[in-house]
């Protein structure tokens, strides 16, 4: 079954909305979440990572104010796209990954990803 | 900085064909080297290498990691059209951040 749920699936707003996307994590706590971004026919890139309970950890080139991310419990990450654009129309998408004692070097497992279309 | 670059990016065969996918990489403290299946939505699952010249299997797919050769294959036997999709190869490094490739967009025609 899955691991990871993520909603909304799809969302079409107007431009300066402000959207918030959910990632929850099914099978296990999670202390740490990933958040990736897919252009169309390129690969994921990964935007922040989410640490439970401190700040998350944004990749070089992503805006911290402009995608805030909230991991306030160990089985949810949210991520906040503030007054969105259309050239923040992607693809987004979290993972969760099995972290602490016995679970060195695990896999991530994604959720089924977010369309944000933004008119 | 660390580089993922997969090949061919793109793949047309008729079922019953057996594909191969390559994966070659530069990452500073390798760990593993993750592939994963892509269809309509996120990301699945399929395997995580770690050792040189261990075939790792599942089905008709099959995996293996060259670490002197800084590379990866997937092989897909007998391609069925449920194969169809984009095939995808990550690699981690000395943190927990994934790297991903472009991927393999493979398509199987009946």
């Amino acid at each position: 079954g899955a691991v990871v749920s993520q909603h909304p699936s799809w969302v079409i707003c107007k431009s300066g909305t402000s959207v918030k996307i959910e990632c929850r994590s099914l099978d296990f706590q999670a202390t740490t979440m990933f958040w990736y971004r897919q252009f169309p026919k390129q690969s994921l890139m990964l935007m922040a990572t989410s640490n439970e309970g401190s700040k998350a950890t944004y990749e070089q080139g992503v805006e911290k104010d402009k995608f805030l991310i909230n991991h306030a419990s160990l089985t949810l990450s949210t991520l906040t796209v503030t007054s969105a654009h259309p050239e923040d129309s992607s693809f987004y998408i979290c993972s969760t990954q099995r972290t602490g004692f016995g679970n060195s070097n695990q896999p991530q497992h994604f959720g089924d990803g977010t369309r944000l279309s933004i008119l | 900085e660390d580089k993922v670059v997969q090949s061919p990016l793109s793949l047309v065969v008729h079922e019953g064909d057996t594909v191969t996918l390559n994966c070659s990489y530069e990452v500073t403290n390798f760990r593993s080297l993750l592939w994963y299946k892509q269809e309509k939505k996120a990301p699945t699952f399929l395997f995580m290498l770690t050792s040189s010249g261990i075939e790792k299997k599942s089905g008709r797919l099959s995996s293996i990691l060259d670490k002197k050769e800084l590379s990866s294959i997937l092989n897909i036997t007998a391609t069925q059209t449920g194969d169809s999709a984009i095939y995808l190869c990550a690699v981690k490094g000395g943190s927990e951040k994934l790297v991903f490739g472009k991927g393999t967009k493979l398509t199987v025609n009946p």
